[in-house]
C-alpha cells in the first residue's frame, strides 16, 4: 500500500525567503504525485501534479516540485514566498486498487506561516 | 462553470443519530470520491463511486455508506454517529479514475 510522509509539520518563514517542503512516498512502482494547498477558509486546490515525463514540474503561483525516483521524494519548492502563501500544504499520491481504480493517499500536511 | 459543491456547510448532530451529506461534482466529471479530514490530519479516503457503484473503499466501518445518482451527484450517509466522526468531510470529483481530483469546500460535521 502507498503511504506518504511529510516531515515538516509547521514551517515559519519571512517574506521573500525560499521554501522547500519535503514529501516522501513508499511505493516504488509507477507513481502519480500531487501537491494540494488549503488556504485559510478555502477548499483544497491542486498546486501541481506529476504523472510522467520531466521530473521538474511547474505549478500555479510560482510553485514547482521535483520528482526524484531514487529518493522516493517529491519536494515542493518556491524561490520567494509571499504572505499570501500562508496555508496548509498536502502531498498526495495515487494508490491503485486491484480493480484499477485510484484513490488519493495524503500526507499529514505542512502548515506554512509567512510573516510580512 | 461551477466547481464541486457540497451541502450543508456545517452540521451538528448528537451521538447515535444519522447524517446525510451531499455532493455535486464538477461539470463533466463522472467519478466522486469522499474523504474524511480530522483536525490536524490529511484527508483519509472513505470510498469512491463510478457508474452508480462503489468501486473501492477505504478503512471505514459499514456505518459509512454512500450512493451515486444518474446525474453523478452523490450522498454520504453515516449511521450511529460517534464523537470520533466529527471532522470535515470532503467530496472530490474527477473524470474517471487516474486523473486529478477536484475538491469541494467540505461539510464540517460536529457530533456532540
Amino acid at each position: 500500500a502507498q503511504s506518504v510522509s511529510q516531515h515538516n509539520h509547521h514551517v515559519i518563514l519571512s517574506e521573500a525567503a525560499s521554501l522547500e517542503l519535503g514529501c516522501n512516498y513508499s511505493y516504488g512502482g509507477t507513481v502519480n504525485l500531487f501537491w494540494y494547498v488549503q488556504y485559510p477558509g478555502q477548499h483544497l486546490q491542486l498546486l501541481l501534479k506529476y504523472f510522467s515525463g520531466d521530473p521538474l514540474v511547474k505549478g500555479i503561483k510560482g510553485f514547482e516540485a521535483e520528482f526524484i525516483k531514487s529518493k522516493f521524494s517529491f519536494n515542493l519548492r518556491k524561490p520567494s514566498v509571499q504572505w499570501s502563501d500562508t496555508a496548509e500544504y498536502f502531498c498526495a499520491a495515487f494508490e491503485r486498487s486491484n480493480t484499477g481504480f485510484q484513490k488519493l493517499v495524503f500526507g499529514t500536511g505542512t502548515r506554512l506561516l509567512v510573516s510580512p | 462553470d461551477a466547481g464541486v459543491t457540497q451541502s450543508p456547510t456545517h452540521l451538528i448532530k448528537t451521538r447515535g443519530q444519522q447524517v446525510t451529506l451531499r455532493c455535486s461534482p464538477k461539470s463533466g466529471h463522472d467519478t466522486v470520491s469522499w474523504y474524511q479530514q480530522a483536525l490536524g490530519q490529511g484527508p483519509q479516503f472513505i470510498f469512491q463511486y463510478y457508474e452508480e457503484e462503489e468501486r473501492q473503499r477505504g478503512n471505514f466501518p459499514d456505518r459509512f455508506s454512500g450512493h451515486q445518482f444518474p446525474n453523478y451527484s452523490s450522498e454520504l450517509n453515516v449511521n450511529a454517529l460517534l464523537l470520533g466522526d466529527s471532522a470535515l468531510y470532503l467530496c472530490a470529483s474527477s473524470v474517471g479514475t487516474g486523473y486529478e481530483q477536484y475538491f469541494g469546500p467540505g461539510t464540517r460535521l460536529t457530533v456532540t
